[in-house]
């Protein structure tokens, strides 16, 4: 079966340091890739997608995320973080052979110190 | 326009006991969806609605039933509570169930049974 995986479950960082959360997934066909972030009490809110054309995807907040098809990840990126940017942060996978449902990673806590 | 609305936002329950989680989209959206999120397991697709009129099992459909009482509301039903149950609940839409649609997500209910 097809699966998602965050290697990282608690990250902390200072204010201003770089940031990179890695996502992997286990698929050899076409994918689409999502990453949605949660503010504490909050929903989730989508982050950045990518579907098909230049691998490296810029979103909203300053986060990137390149999809590296060989392999199989989707990491994700922010130069500098900010006390804000803390939230749990998910990536997400639709498969191609799985009509419309997304596949989610167990999620990333971030914590930024001020 | 408020997207995506669930009710109740919080919610105790006793083992046994029944109850219905409500979800509403105002974005004309075909398809939606609930999940359930659990720490460290992110979220599991519980069951879908690809179209007004259809509904189909997720990942993790067991206890639960659904509803997609018209094209607007999608509702989740416990029919008898257990402690695995508790969790938070996801409701979600997205345009259709082709691929390059974004899925909107509405804020969370917690749900415990004790």
């Amino acid at each position: 079966a097809q699966s998602v995986s965050q290697h990282n479950h608690h990250v902390i960082l200072s204010e201003a340091a770089s940031l990179e959360l890695g996502c992997n997934y286990s698929y050899g066909g076409t994918v689409n890739l999502f990453w949605y972030v949660q503010y504490p009490g909050q929903h989730l809110q989508l982050l950045l997608k990518y579907f098909s054309g230049d691998p490296l995807v810029k979103g909203i907040k300053g986060f990137e995320a390149e999809f590296i098809k060989s392999k199989f990840s989707f990491n994700l990126r922010k130069p500098s973080v900010q006390w804000s940017d803390t939230a749990e942060y998910f990536c997400a996978v639709r498969f191609n052979n799985a009509g419309n449902m997304l596949t989610f990673g167990g999620g990333t806590r971030l914590m930024v110190k001020p | 326009n408020a997207g995506v609305t669930q009710t109740p936002k919080f919610q105790v329950l006793k083992t046994g006991q029944s109850m219905t989680l409500q979800c509403a989209q105002d974005m004309n959206h075909n398809s939606m969806y609930w999940y359930r999120q659990d720490p460290g397991m992110g979220l599991r697709l519980i069951y879908y609605s690809a179209s007004e009129g259809t509904t189909d099992k997720g990942e993790v459909p067991n206890g639960y039933n659904v509803s997609r009482l018209n094209k607007r509301e999608f509702s989740l039903r416990l029919e008898s509570a257990a402690p695995s149950q508790t969790s938070v609940y996801f409701c979600a839409s997205s345009v259709g169930a082709n691929s390059g649609n974004t899925i909107y997500f509405g804020e969370g209910s917690w749900l415990t049974v004790v």
